[in-house]
């Protein structure tokens, strides 16, 4: 059974750092590539970043460019967000999601990891 | 960068009924589209890919149609657990790009 577990969620002051990790389990995690898709509170759903299987390619939408990193260790099954500069909108639900076996969508999710960005 | 809209926001049907959700791209997505529903407080899931794939498990009552900008999800008779907000994405441009979601609830 796939599974995607989310951890590192916290109330961070705005400016701060925060790493977000995904665990992952019941399939080959380094032949796949990895998103991270946001929610924030009572709002739809947001892709911003992704990386291919073997961490050699990674991609950013405009909101996490130059203060997100995304990143993974294959022999750690886990996939990785370090946040720098946290701002208020980035208050949100962070889930893990996996690239789909034949396209990029997402064909399994983790539960979802919550961020505050709050003075 | 792509953007999608979603029509109706809010759909009201009767447990039973036929239920059907409309998603637009910006531009030609050919048929990468894909349709998650999410229910409060859980993580969204996978119902179609590639505009009219149903995903591993979903049931036979969905079904996704279109190509190009215009696509279409149908729910053929809206079980108790189908409540929920139906959400388009494409995944042709980056970043992938979610609509806005359609809330499909109980009449």
């Amino acid at each position: 059974e796939v599974q995607l577990v989310e951890s590192g969620g916290d109330l961070v002051q705005p400016g701060g750092s925060l790493r977000l990790s995904c665990s992952a389990s019941g399939f080959t995690f380094s032949t796949y590539s990895m998103h991270w898709v946001r929610q924030a509170p009572g709002k739809g759903l947001e892709t911003i970043s992704a990386i291919t299987d073997d961490g050699g390619g990674t991609y950013y939408a405009d909101p996490a460019k130059g203060r997100f990193i995304i990143s993974r260790d294959n022999s750690k099954n886990t996939l990785y967000l370090q946040m720098s500069s946290l701002r208020a909108e980035d208050t949100a639900v962070y889930y893990c999601a996996r690239r789909g076996s034949s396209d990029y969508y997402n064909d399994y999710w983790g539960q979802g990891i919550l961020v505050t960005v709050n003075s | 960068e792509i953007v999608m809209t979603q029509s109706p926001a809010t759909l009201s049907v009767s447990p039973g009924e036929r239920a059907t959700l409309s998603c637009r791209a910006s531009q030609n997505v050919n048929t990468r589209v894909a349709w998650y529903h999410q229910k409060p407080g859980q993580a969204p899931r996978l119902l179609v890919h590639g505009a009219s794939t149903r995903a591993t498990g979903i049931p036979a009552r969905f079904s996704g149609s279109g190509s190009g900008t215009e696509f279409t999800l149908t729910i053929s008779s809206l079980q108790s657990e189908d409540f929920a907000v139906y959400y388009c994405q494409q995944y042709t441009g980056w970043p992938p790009a979610f609509g806005p979601g359609t809330k499909v609830e109980i009449k």
